[in-house]
């Protein structure tokens, strides 16, 4: 079982839609990131969290420590936010190791 | 100010052959983190570095071997190349290695 779960996997959406990304986690964590990563692979790292609620223009965050869960929310998405987005833990019991979901890709069309 | 830098960003080798990838971190940041993506897949934890002493290493062969130089960039070397190396390897620098973490764009390894 991996150490991470996202869900969906692929998920496609029309223009203006609201997108939810879960991610689920089974380690005791010091912090959880969601990352985005564009054709060609060059990663950006969106959110840095460890509790609570993150905002950046149209990205929100949420992480739920108890319920070792946490969801990426897109809202008004644009074709531009088509990529793969990734959620990733450090663990605070293997020395800042990092465990990264699969990944969910996100296809947007107009 | 530069973000983290890897080179070469796309790399074809012969099985058997010998790889160096190489990363330079965010101007400060003493640790540097390395990653292997197989397509379809999420990044597997290879190596992390801080300070020059190696602080985690991932379920990897010992083919798979890094260091750290005083600048605090890193080297990533794969010996004994596998078809089964082919993968997108990322590099990622941190201030301290506990927090605040950017990633480069890659090394895209193709073993033929």
């Amino acid at each position: 079982k991996n150490e991470v779960e996202q869900s969906p996997q692929n998920l496609t959406a029309q223009e203006g839609e609201f997108i939810t990304i879960n991610c689920s986690y089974s380690v005791g964590i010091s912090a959880l990131h969601w990352l985005q990563q564009h054709p060609g692979g060059g990663i950006v790292s969106l959110f840095m969290l460890s509790s609570g609620k993150k905002k950046h223009g149209r990205l929100i965050a949420t992480i739920n420590i108890q319920e070792k869960h946490s969801s990426l929310h897109i809202t008004a998405s644009h074709p531009r936010d088509s990529a793969v987005y990734i959620c990733a833990v450090r663990s605070s019991n293997t020395g800042n190791q990092f465990y990264f979901g699969t990944g969910t890709s996100l296809t947007v069309i107009p | 100010d530069a973000g983290v830098t890897q080179s070469p960003t796309h790399l074809i080798k012969t099985r058997g052959q010998h790889v160096t990838l190489r990363c330079s971190p965010i101007s400060g940041h003493k640790s540097v983190s390395w990653y292997q993506q197989v397509l379809g897949q999420g990044p597997q934890f290879i190596f992390q570095y801080y300070e020059k002493e190696e602080r985690g290493r991932g379920n990897f062969p010992d083919r798979f071997s890094a260091r750290q130089f005083p600048n605090y960039s890193s080297e990533l070397n794969v010996n004994a190349l596998l078809l089964g190396d082919s993968a997108l390897y990322l590099c990622a620098s941190s201030l301290t290695g506990s927090y605040g973490y950017t990633f480069g764009s890659g090394t895209r390894l193709t073993v033929v």
